[in-house]
């Protein structure tokens, strides 16, 4: 059974950098592609963007400029950093397996100064 | 990018009764389209993928139809844990996005 953990920062300060990680265990993350998707009360769900395990990354055309999804075979992990953020990136981020079978439990991530 | 608009947004229900729960997409999806179930404090959880397929593990009162721009997700006899929002998906067209979500909740 495939499981998915999301860890970083619960509070970024406006303009900064989130940078969230996922780990995955009881499977590898190869050779499989990954997600991180997002949830605000005001805009629902939102896909943000998904990596293969060998690296090519897929964007949300809406997030592109500020968006990085990387992946790290050797820990079994991938991460998301979103730049100069603001406070409409508040959100519950989740990583999920490609097309969203599994997900994380989700992380609750504030932008306030 | 494709929208989906799920009607209603909300569905007041009791307890063995049947939800029917429709997602439009403004093109054609085929029928790449999933169905979510979400529960408060929790990630959503698949439970129909490719407009008709049950996931791993979900129950058969939950079903799928649909085809093109018009979907309905049916379940025949709605249990207590049956209560939350749900929310079609379509991966037909990056980006992929999601409706709105309808609750289906006590009456």
């Amino acid at each position: 059974q495939v499981q998915l953990q999301e860890s970083g920062p619960g509070l970024v300060k406006p303009s900064e950098t989130l940078s969230l990680t996922c780990t995955v265990s009881g499977g590898s993350i190869s050779p499989n592609y990954w997600s991180w998707i997002r949830q605000t009360p005001g805009k629902g769900l939102e896909w943000i963007g998904y990596i293969y395990y060998s690296g090519s990354t897929n964007y949300n055309p809406s997030l592109k400029s500020r968006v990085t999804i990387s992946v790290d075979t050797s820990k079994n992990q991938f991460s998301l950093r979103l730049t100069s953020v603001t406070a409409a990136d508040t959100a519950v981020y989740y990583c999920a397996r490609f097309w969203g079978d599994y997900w994380g439990q989700g992380i609750l991530v504030t932008v306030s100064s | 990018e494709i929208v989906l608009t799920q009607s209603p947004a909300t569905l007041s229900l009791s307890p063995g009764e049947r939800a029917t729960l429709s997602c439009r997409a403004s093109q054609s999806v085929n029928t790449h389209l999933a169905w979510y179930q979400q529960k408060p404090g929790q990630a959503p959880k698949v439970l129909i993928y490719d407009a008709s397929n049950r996931a791993t593990g979900i129950p058969a009162r939950f079903s799928g139809s649909g085809s093109g721009t018009d979907f309905t997700l049916t379940i025949s006899s709605l249990e207590p844990e049956d209560f939350a929002v749900y929310y079609c998906r379509q991966r037909s067209d990056w980006p992929w996005t999601f409706g709105q979500g309808t609750k289906v909740e006590i009456k």
